[in-house]
């Protein structure tokens, strides 16, 4: 069975910093995806990511895909409270997405 | 937007009863999926359904559980005899580009 493992699963952050959150798959694959989720809600689609060395930008957030080393990474510049929030990576193997554990962060100010 | 639509948004009911959760989703999409997540714990893989059949399944999803799409546009998943811990967020989702998911239903079991 494919395994997601992400890191932290806690993030707490002051505004304005940067930090990145890691997203470690156990076996080959050439896709992933990465969801915001707000409490009580349902997941929001923030980046596809198809090929190895894909790199996606969207306002402070940039993602970016090894899979050669099987990691993805979420880049978050400059912090600001809007982007408070769990943060899920989905690995899609055979006919189902593997989604790691999620990194709830927190940005304070 | 298309956007996949999931009735009801909360419902409540006793062990051992049957719920039928439903999702309608996105038109053109032709892999749905059924996930469910724990409050405070991360998405679980239900089922996938592809062209009127299931495609793959998780140990989860054991015999209390079944999915149809009985008219073309609706996409259901009903669990038999409720338990306590099938309490959960339950999210359908339709794969095109990406994968969109439904607003969810949190079935609370008593």
């Amino acid at each position: 069975e494919l395994k997601v493992e992400q890191n932290p699963l806690f993030l707490s952050m002051q505004e304005g910093k940067n930090y990145t959150i890691y997203c470690n798959y156990s076996t080959t694959s050439d896709r992933l995806y990465w969801y915001r989720q707000d409490p009580g809600k349902s997941l929001e689609s923030l980046f596809v990511l198809l090929s190895n060395g894909a790199v996606k930008q969207e306002g402070r957030l940039m993602a970016s895909l090894d899979t050669k080393a099987r990691l993805s990474t979420l880049h978050i510049t400059a912090a600001v409270h809007d982007l408070s929030a769990t943060y899920f990576c989905a690995v899609p193997g055979g006919n189902q997405f593997y989604f790691g554990t999620g990194t709830s962060l927190t940005v304070i100010p | 937007e298309p956007e996949v639509t999931q009735t009801p948004s909360h419902q409540v009911t006793q062990m051992g009863q049957e719920v039928i959760l439903r999702c309608v989703p996105i038109s053109n999409h032709l892999y749905f999926y059924w996930y469910r997540q724990i409050l405070g714990q991360k998405v679980e893989f239900l089922v996938s359904f592809y062209n009127n059949e299931i495609s793959e399944k998780s140990e989860i999803f054991d015999d209390q559980f079944s999915v149809e799409r009985p008219d073309g546009s609706n996409f259901t998943l009903k669990i038999r005899s409720t338990k306590l811990e099938d309490s959960a967020m339950y999210f359908c989702a339709s794969l095109g580009r990406e994968q969109y998911f439904g607003p969810g239903t949190r079935l609370t079991v008593t």
